[in-house]
């Protein structure tokens, strides 16, 4: 059974711009959950969805955002980039509780 | 609230020694999982072991196993015989399991390194 894929792996923008990352979950699996990770902040939960419903959502501003289509693929999108918002973006998908598998991430880079 | 904390920011082991990665825990739910994650240099975080709060044994996942002391609120990653190929960043994480809360919330990370 193949993995999380996420695409693109790496991504130059800036500042001000707006970035689209995607996230194709494991086969079967219905929710998908986003992740923030840098070095000042470690790894922060973004948001999750289910059944193309937002189910979690983390302490982050509006301008983060996201969707859930039929076919469990997610997206994530950051709308006026700041260079704070460089970062790996990591994306995961469980079919049960006790387990989340994540994809390779994104490394986004905001100059 | 749920917390974290991962007291060792580096740890360095003798290639086929055993380690002990700690891990300590806060949280005022009852039902709740642990998770261990492995980050190497690529960035990928690959999932190494799960402990239930109600699981009455500790997880054991090959070289693998978690010590879950759940009086302390404590759940120690075990590597035995380690390999080169272990070096790398190791999370600790956490989720509330009574409902539909996926959320993981992670401590802040391990680095550990193998020597030949």
């Amino acid at each position: 059974k193949a993995g999380v894929t996420q695409t693109p792996r790496y991504l130059i923008k800036t500042r001000g711009q707006q970035v689209t990352l995607s996230c194709s979950p494991i086969s079967g699996h219905r929710s998908v959950s986003w992740y923030q990770q840098t070095p000042g902040q470690g790894l922060q939960f973004l948001f999750e969805y289910f059944s193309e419903t937002q189910r979690n959502k983390g302490n982050f501003p509006g301008r983060f955002s996201g969707r859930q289509f039929s076919n469990s693929r997610s997206e994530m999108n950051v709308s006026t980039l700041e260079l704070g918002d460089s970062a790996l973006y990591l994306c995961a998908s469980s079919y049960r509780s006790n387990e989340q598998f994540f994809g390779p991430g994104t490394r986004l880079t905001v100059l | 609230a749920q917390k974290i904390t991962q007291t060792q920011p580096g740890m360095f082991v003798q290639e086929k020694e055993a380690v002990t990665l700690d891990c300590t825990y806060d949280t005022s739910d009852q039902s709740y999982g642990l998770f261990w994650y492995k980050q190497p240099s690529s960035g990928e975080m690959i999932f190494l072991i799960y402990q239930g709060s109600y699981d009455e044994q500790n997880a054991t996942e090959g070289r693998y196993s978690l010590n879950f002391q759940k009086a302390r609120k404590s759940a120690n990653l075990v590597i035995s015989a380690s390999q080169l190929g272990d070096s790398a960043m190791y999370f600790c994480a956490m989720r509330y399991s009574g409902g539909s809360n996926y959320k993981l919330t992670f401590g802040k990370g391990t680095l550990l390194t193998v020597n030949p």
